[in-house]
This record gives structure tokens, C-alpha cells and sequence, in this order.
């Protein structure tokens, strides 16, 4: 079983575009992230929420709006899709305490290329 | 592969040989510290994590150093297989966080058979 499962696995989309990644855990775990890999490899977090209540909110165009359901599922909405969105998007998931709880688990990314 | 061209830093062994993998981190305050690894079209996977109460831990061939003086942080990994090549991250809990990893840069690790 896919402990954190990110659909769609590729996206190619126009700019311009509206478009959504979500994300599922069966870990158990209270709290999700999305971070963003860009073309060198640079892993940054976009947001973070536990327990369906957003925490962290990194400089992340309004363009990008998180959704969290429940505890278990985090989506991502893009709105107006620009060229510089293209990226590797990684949705993760921990226990409340990182430093307790071996850090994140990881999905295995979304690859968005915007043309 | 999709590696290619990324111009991370790069360490190139011969299977068998130790690697050794260094990393620096800026915020003192941090005190939690974990090695990721990424292999190609993969996600991150754990490694091996490291509290600032310990200078050193040792998992199965890997061992983690740990220097807070100058906030360095090392992964050696033993008799390093060709199932080892990948990229390595370091994060720590930006300054003691209870929810946020910062990660560094990541270095590329190929090794030779």
C-alpha cells in the first residue's frame, strides 16, 4: 500500500490553465506539506497543514491554494498557470512533531510542465 | 537521465569505497537534522536523522557526524553500492521547529561498478 499517493503523477498543461494535484496518506498522520523542486533540485515548502488547519504559508503566489478535507488528504489548485510553475511538486506528511517522528514522508512528486 | 546537467555538487566513487557527503546548515537554533536520499523520478526517503544532543549516529552503513561548532553536518556511507547513486539532501527543523525541514542543496552521488 502507497503510503503518500500524489495524482497525477506527470501534467502537461497551456498557460493559463487551472489545474490541481492532490495528495492522500494512510499513515495516520495529523500534518501534510507541499514543497516545490525546481529544475536544480532546490526542495522549498510551499504550506503546511495539521489537522486541517494551515500553519505555514510560505511567499507562495496567491496564485497556489491549498486545501485540506481532513487529515488525510492535502490537494493543491494552481490558478493561471505561468511557464515558471514548471516543477517537481512533492506532497509529505509527518507526525504533529517532525523532531520525534523521523522527519516527512514523502510522495513520489508531480512533474507539471506548463508550455 | 533526469540528473543529467543539474550541476549539483557531485561525488563519484568506485563501489566499494566509503563516501563521504558534507553538508552545511546556517540556523544554530536548529536541532533535528535528517539525510534524505532521492533517487531519479523518485520522492525523498528517509535515511537517517540526527538530534543536536548527539555528535554522532550510526545506521545499517551509514553513519551521520554531526559539528555544531560549525554547523556542519556529514553522511558516510560504507562499501557504497550501485543502488547508493542518487541525490543526498540534509535539512534540519529550521531553528527548532516542530513542523518545517529546511533543506540544503543536494549532492549528487554516482558510483562506479
Amino acid at each position: 500500500d502507497t503510503a503518500v499517493s500524489q495524482t497525477p503523477k506527470y501534467l502537461v498543461t497551456q498557460m493559463g490553465n487551472d489545474k490541481s494535484i492532490k495528495c492522500e496518506q494512510n499513515l495516520g498522520h495529523d500534518t501534510m506539506y507541499w514543497y516545490k523542486q525546481d529544475s536544480k533540485k532546490f526542495l522549498k515548502i510551499m504550506f503546511s497543514y495539521n489537522n486541517k488547519e494551515l500553519i505555514i504559508n510560505e511567499t507562495v503566489p496567491n496564485r497556489f491554494s491549498p486545501k485540506s478535507p481532513d487529515k488525510a488528504h492535502l490537494n493543491l489548485h494552481i490558478n493561471s498557470l505561468e511557464l515558471g510553475d514548471s516543477a517537481v511538486y512533492f506532497c509529505a506528511s509527518s507526525h504533529r512533531t517532525v523532531a520525534t517522528n523521523y522527519g516527512y514522508t514523502f510522495g513520489s512528486g508531480t512533474r507539471l510542465t506548463v508550455v | 537521465g533526469e540528473n543529467v546537467g543539474l550541476h549539483l555538487p557531485t561525488l563519484s566513487v568506485q563501489e566499494g569505497d566509503n563516501s563521504i557527503i558534507n553538508c552545511a546548515y546556517s540556523n544554530s537554533a536548529s536541532d533535528y537534522f535528517i539525510w534524505y536520499k532521492q533517487e531519479s523520478g523518485k520522492g525523498p526517503q528517509f535515511i537517517i536523522d540526527i538530534r543536536s544532543n548527539m555528535d554522532k549516529r550510526q545506521g545499517q552503513r551509514v553513519t551521520v557526524l554531526l559539528n555544531k561548532t560549525v554547523k556542519h553536518l556529514s553522511l558516510q556511507i560504507a562499501a557504497t553500492q550501485p543502488g547508493d547513486s542518487a541525490v543526498y539532501f540534509c535539512a534540519d527543523n529550521s531553528g527548532g521547529s516542530n513542523y518545517k525541514l529546511t533543506f540544503g542543496k543536494g549532492t549528487l552521488l554516482t558510483v562506479n561498478p
